[in-house]
């Protein structure tokens, strides 16, 4: 059972345009839902998250929009850029030391 | 991210044993290790906070974790198998339950032959 579901598995948009990247979860405990961005060879890294309390959360070119009564989250990253092309990986988090993790889109910018 | 160093970085075994280590100097509570497989996210396997381990996932026996001070963490392999081939990442937060807000290390990739 994918408690997080990443529904695109990649990506590609054109340098410039809006990426979104979808994610839905099952569990209505979540309450903290992390995006966590990853280049090869490297850890992941915690880009932008929200709390279920709220329904979006921006920062710079990168904003959640969050809908709690759908399940379902998503990224966008505007004015995409070829240093974005990477993997993200949407989570969700509740009191009970639980992260669990979707399986990641693998996002490409075309310059 | 030197704010988290992980050693070795790279490992090639046969059936040995090894250890790998982890630093942070975040002043977190929370010490996690994780294992990657490729085109796979970060699989949960150890969970420490102060020193205490509080998760323990389904992981292996030759895998015996060590937590000597709040700062470090060790990862001790035994007869490593060929599906142990992986990046193992070290990780820490602020505090648990509030394991979202993670900080990974670079990782430590082993290949078994």
């Amino acid at each position: 059972q994918q408690q997080v579901r990443q529904s695109s598995q990649s990506l590609t948009v054109w340098e410039g345009e809006t990426a979104i990247l979808n994610c839905s979860y099952e569990n209505s405990a979540f309450d903290y839902f992390p995006w966590y961005q990853q280049f090869p060879g490297e850890g992941p890294a915690l880009l932008i998250a929200i709390r279920s309390v709220s329904d979006k959360k921006e920062d710079g070119r990168f904003t959640i929009f969050f809908n709690k009564r759908e399940k379902n989250l998503s990224l966008h990253i505007k004015d995409s850029q070829p240093g974005d092309s990477a993997t993200y990986f949407c989570a969700a988090s509740d009191s009970n030391y639980q992260l669990i993790w979707g399986s990641g889109t693998k996002l490409i910018i075309k310059p | 991210n030197t704010k988290i160093t992980q050693s070795p970085r790279y490992l090639i075994l046969g059936r040995a044993n090894k250890s790998l280590e982890c630093e942070q100097h975040l002043g977190h509570n929370a010490m996690y290790w994780y294992k990657q497989s490729a085109e796979k996210p970060p699989e949960l396997m150890f969970l420490y906070n102060l020193k205490q381990l509080i998760r323990n996932e389904t992981v292996p026996s030759r895998f015996i974790p060590e937590c000597p001070d709040s700062s470090k963490l060790l990862l001790h392999i035994s007869a490593v198998d060929p599906e142990d081939s992986a990046v193992y990442f070290c990780a820490s937060s602020p505090g648990a339950p509030n394991t979202g807000q993670l900080y990974f290390g670079e990782g430590s990739k082993l290949t078994v032959l």
